[in-house]
């Protein structure tokens, strides 16, 4: 059964710090990992991974995937309250599971002004 | 822009009643579309997958009779809540993506029905 563990399950920090969301997962034929932020109503996109090594940034937002290790980062640098979210990570398989998404429980930012 | 469109967004209904929400592709042709249920701080989890043209397939744990899956156009499925009670009351997301061989491209998600039973 495929898996997805996130860390921590719950951070808050004030403006301006930096943080670092974690991502194991446990999947057969992996495709490639998909970061989310979620608040209060349906998800939006912000990473897909597919090869290791190669960081992913979006302004103040970065990941990176490491397939040797099974796991994923996402950073945010300089925080602000806009980054309140639930951070989502999911797996994507490839084969007869094409386009399924397991999701980890995600990790709940609070960033105090 | 969005990419999957959904509705309702939020409905109230009695129990015992039926409900039904539409998930739509906007720019693309969506042989394959997911539908996934999310509780109160909880993360979403797939129900099933809805296939154009053909049976959906169900996660273990869903009740296919409860949950009516229909999948009958390239841009369309709807999910129906049959006979449904307080406890079917939930964040109900569709999602989809462009078909294999257009790009790896990511899920993307309508934005969601909250769905209240009373």
């Amino acid at each position: 059964e495929d898996k997805v563990v996130q860390s921590p399950l719950s951070l808050v920090v004030h403006e301006g710090d930096t943080v670092t969301l974690n991502c194991s997962y446990e999947v057969t034929n992996f495709r490639s990992l998909l970061w989310y932020k979620q608040e209060k109503k349906a998800p939006t996109f912000l990473f897909m991974l597919t090869s290791s090594g190669i960081e992913k940034k979006s302004g103040r937002l970065s990941s990176i995937l490491d397939k040797k290790e099974l796991f994923s980062i996402l950073n945010i640098t300089a925080t602000q309250t806009g980054d309140s979210a639930v951070y989502l990570c999911a797996v994507s398989a490839g084969g007869t599971s094409y386009g399924k998404l397991t999701f980890g429980q995600g990790t709940i930012l609070t960033v105090h002004p | 822009g969005a990419v999957v469109s959904q509705h309702p967004s939020r409905v109230i209904c009695k129990s015992g009643t039926s409900v039904k929400i539409e998930c739509r592709s906007l720019d693309f042709q969506a042989t394959t579309m997911f539908w996934y249920r999310q509780f109160p701080k909880q993360s979403l989890m797939l129900m099933a997958t809805s296939n154009e043209g053909s049976k959906a397939t169900y996660e273990q744990g869903v009740e296919k009779d409860k949950f009516l899956i229909n999948h009958a156009s390239l841009t369309l499925s709807t999910l129906t809540v049959t006979s449904a009670h307080p406890e079917d009351s939930s964040f109900y997301i569709c999602s989809a993506r462009y078909p294999p061989g257009q790009g790896n491209s990511p899920l993307h998600f309508g934005n969601g029905t909250r769905l209240t039973v009373t």
